[in-house]
C-alpha cells in the first residue's frame, strides 16, 4: 500500500524559514513524480513543483519559481519543499503527492503552514 | 499554462439523483485527466485518473468519459457521503493545473 506521510503543522513568522517533508512508502522511487500543491484558506488546488528521483529532474509551476524549493533524499523516500523567507501569503495547506507513470496518484495528509507576525 | 474549466460550479441535487459534471480544457490533453473528491478538512481523493479508470477501491457508482477537450464526470446515484467538491487535473503538459472546482450540495 502506498503511503505518504507529513511532517506537522507549522506556525512561522514572515521573513522565517521552512522546510516541510514528506515520507513515501509501498512504491518504487523511480515509477513516479513526487510533488507538492497548496491549497490556500477556502481555495482550489495549485501544482507548484515536482520531482523524479531517479534523476533528480524538478520542474516548478511559474508562479511558484524562485519561491520555493523542491528537494528529494532518495535514501530515505523522503521529499522536501523549502521556503527561504516566508511572507503571510504562504499561508496555506500544502499536499505532497505521488503521481505515477501509470496514472494513480496518491496524496498525503497535508501539511499546515500559517505565517503569521 | 493548460486551463481546465469546470461548470457548473455548484450543482444541487438530491440524494439518489444523478450528477453530472464538466470539465472543459484550454487545449488538447489527451486522456490524461483525472477527477478528484474533496471533503471539508480532507486530503484530495483520486476518484477517475486517465480520463475513465476507476481509482482502486471507488465505486462503479462512479464514471469518467472524454478525450481531447472535454471531460465528464457522473455518479450514477447520490449518496449522502458524496456530496462534496470535485476537481479535474490534467497531467498532460506541465504546469500540471487543476479545474476551480464544482461543488455537488444537497438540494
Amino acid at each position: 500500500e502506498v503511503q505518504l506521510v507529513q511532517s506537522g503543522a507549522e506556525v512561522k513568522k514572515p521573513g522565517e524559514s521552512l522546510k516541510i517533508s514528506c515520507k513515501g512508502s509501498g512504491y518504487s522511487s523511480t515509477s513516479s513524480w513526487i510533488g507538492w500543491v497548496r491549497q490556500m484558506p477556502g481555495k482550489g488546488l495549485e501544482w507548484m513543483a515536482i520531482i523524479y528521483p531517479g534523476d533528480f529532474d524538478t520542474k516548478y509551476s511559474p508562479s511558484f519559481q524562485g519561491q520555493v524549493t523542491i528537494s528529494v533524499d532518495k535514501s530515505i523516500s523522503t521529499a522536501y519543499l523549502q521556503w527561504s523567507s516566508l511572507k503571510a501569503s504562504d499561508t496555506a495547506m500544502y499536499y505532497c503527492a505521488r503521481q505515477s507513470f501509470g496514472g494513480e496518484l496518491n496524496w498525503g495528509q497535508g501539511t499546515l503552514v500559517t505565517v503569521s507576525s | 499554462e493548460i486551463v481546465l474549466t469546470q461548470s457548473p460550479a455548484t450543482l444541487s441535487l438530491s440524494p439518489g439523483e444523478r450528477a453530472t459534471l464538466s470539465c472543459r480544457a484550454s487545449q488538447s490533453v489527451s486522456s490524461y485527466l483525472a477527477w478528484y473528491q474533496q471533503k471539508p478538512g480532507q486530503a484530495p481523493r483520486l476518484l477517475i485518473y486517465d480520463a475513465s479508470n476507476r481509482a482502486t477501491g471507488i465505486p462503479a457508482s462512479f464514471s469518467g468519459s472524454g478525450s481531447g477537450t472535454d471531460f465528464t464526470l457522473t455518479i450514477s446515484g447520490l449518496e449522502p457521503e458524496d456530496f462534496a467538491v470535485y476537481y479535474c487535473q490534467q497531467r498532460s503538459n506541465w504546469p500540471w493545473t487543476f479545474g476551480q472546482g464544482t461543488k455537488v450540495e444537497i438540494k
